[in-house]
């Protein structure tokens, strides 16, 4: 079974479309996360959610909208794309454990185009 | 505001060659580090960790050493494999205090050829 999964895999679209990303996690985890990977292979956090609470909120422009309908989910709301959104983008998912350094795993990352 | 450094790639090596990866960072207080690894076509996978100064992280022949003096978490492999071929990334993190966010450095690729 996967453990944090997205759809779609591959996104291809116009610049000024609309587009969502979907993340699953079936660990019981209670934080989910979004991080952006550029060209370059640089990542950097967008969002986090902790119990369906906005927990980060990084320098994203607004066009970015996370929604986390229940904390098993976590999807990536993008509008007016613009071609520098061209990026993979991945969920993560964690368990809270006060103390403890709480593991990160990922989803095999969702791989955006605009053209 | 923190960061991580870390050597640029591509590494190319051998089979069985000695791989190093530089890592250093920046931060206040006391970071949790770690390195990531991301295989072609995969998400990251946590490789190993380490909590505080002093603590060696090891897992699959890996291991790097958290050394506050020089604010570096490099990682180190005696003997690599053509199957280590993959992006590594150095990571800190602040814990619940800063969100639990993990801070990357820019990626190392390593190509490892038979």
């Amino acid at each position: 079974d996967t453990a944090v999964s997205q759809t779609p895999k591959y996104l291809v679209t116009q610049m000024g479309n609309d587009k969502s990303i979907k993340c699953e996690q079936n660990l019981g985890h209670d934080t989910m996360y979004w991080y952006k990977q550029d060209s370059k292979k640089f990542l950097k956090i967008m969002f986090s959610y902790n119990n369906k609470e906005l927990i980060i909120n990084e320098t994203v422009p607004n066009r970015f909208s996370p929604k986390s309908p229940d904390k098993a989910h976590l999807n990536l709301h993008i509008n007016s794309l613009e071609l520098g959104d061209s990026a993979v983008y991945f969920c993560a998912s964690s368990q809270e454990a006060p103390g403890q350094f709480n593991e990160q795993f990922f989803g095999p990352g969702t791989r955006l185009t605009v053209l | 505001g923190d960061s991580v450094t870390q050597m640029e790639g591509p590494v190319t090596l051998s089979e069985e060659a000695f791989l190093t990866i530089n890592c250093t960072y920046t931060a206040t207080g006391y970071p949790s580090l770690f390195w990531y690894v991301q295989y072609p076509g995969e998400g990251l996978q946590l490789l190993l960790k380490a909590t505080k100064a002093d603590d060696k992280g090891s897992n699959k022949g890996f291991e790097a050493t958290y050394r506050k003096e020089t604010t570096s978490f490099h990682l180190e492999k005696g003997s690599v494999q053509v199957s280590d071929s993959a992006v590594y990334f150095c990571a800190l993190s602040k814990g619940k205090a800063a969100g639990n966010k993990l801070t990357f450095g820019g990626g190392t690729r390593v190509l490892v050829k038979p």
